[in-house]
């Protein structure tokens, strides 16, 4: 089945800085790579998705691009602010199968 | 209102006791999951279901159950084979089909054993 890596597990960063959060996936076949945030005891959300026929999607102030030849994906924040401070899961998934998740990583923005 | 609805939000199991997760989406999502949430672990399939009366076994289905006989509810027993169930538990859904689709998550049940 799919596995997922994420990387780092905790990332600090001080505000207006960039973030970027890298994930790696096992599965060629897996077309679909979605990412969430979850601020603390709260459900996750999706922030922003990619899919295998694209390389690069932006909104605002995120970002991710996709290597599927490298079977790498990424997310990135620009001009952090400390209310993006949570844990940031990526996700990747096949057509008719489950999403797998990789482990998150802890985004602390100071001010 | 439509969206994915956890109860109860807090739940408090005996040792040998078994309890049970509720999850209900009104969404007309063909597939459910449950997920377990341990501090730096991720999200860990515990079940998950893609048709009424199916469902399949995840990473750390030991301890647990599921049942699917209507396609809005997906509820997890927490069995007392289950030697460590205290986290947080995460109900989602999501479409299946051609254009994979976000999955939308329950606002959580977190578990204690006292």
């Amino acid at each position: 089945g799919e596995n997922v890596e994420q990387h780092p597990s905790t990332l600090s960063v001080q505000e207006g800085d960039s973030a970027v959060i890298k994930c790696t996936y096992s599965d060629s076949a897996s077309n679909y790579f979605p990412w969430y945030k979850q601020e603390l005891g709260k459900r996750p959300q999706l922030i922003i998705d990619i899919r295998s026929n694209v390389g690069e999607k932006k909104d605002q102030r995120i970002a991710v691009t996709l290597n599927k030849t490298a079977k790498h994906f990424s997310l990135h924040i620009t001009e952090t602010q400390p209310e993006d401070s949570a844990v940031y899961f990526c996700a990747g998934k096949q057509r008719y199968s489950t999403l797998t998740f990789g482990k998150g990583t802890m985004l602390l923005v100071s001010p | 209102d439509g969206g994915i609805t956890q109860s109860p939000k807090y739940l408090f199991r005996k040792e040998g006791q078994n309890v049970t997760l509720s999850c209900e989406q009104n969404l007309n999502h063909d597939a459910m999951y449950w997920y377990r949430q341990d501090p730096g672990q991720g999200l860990r399939l515990i079940y998950y279901s893609q048709i009424v009366n199916d469902f399949q076994k995840g990473d750390i289905a030991e301890g647990y159950s599921v049942s699917r006989e209507k396609k809005e509810s997906f509820p997890l027993t927490v069995t007392s084979a289950q030697k460590n169930p205290t986290a947080f538990y995460l109900c989602a859904s999501t479409h299946l089909g051609i254009g994979d689709t976000e999955a939308f998550f329950g606002q959580g049940t977190r578990l204690t054993v006292v």
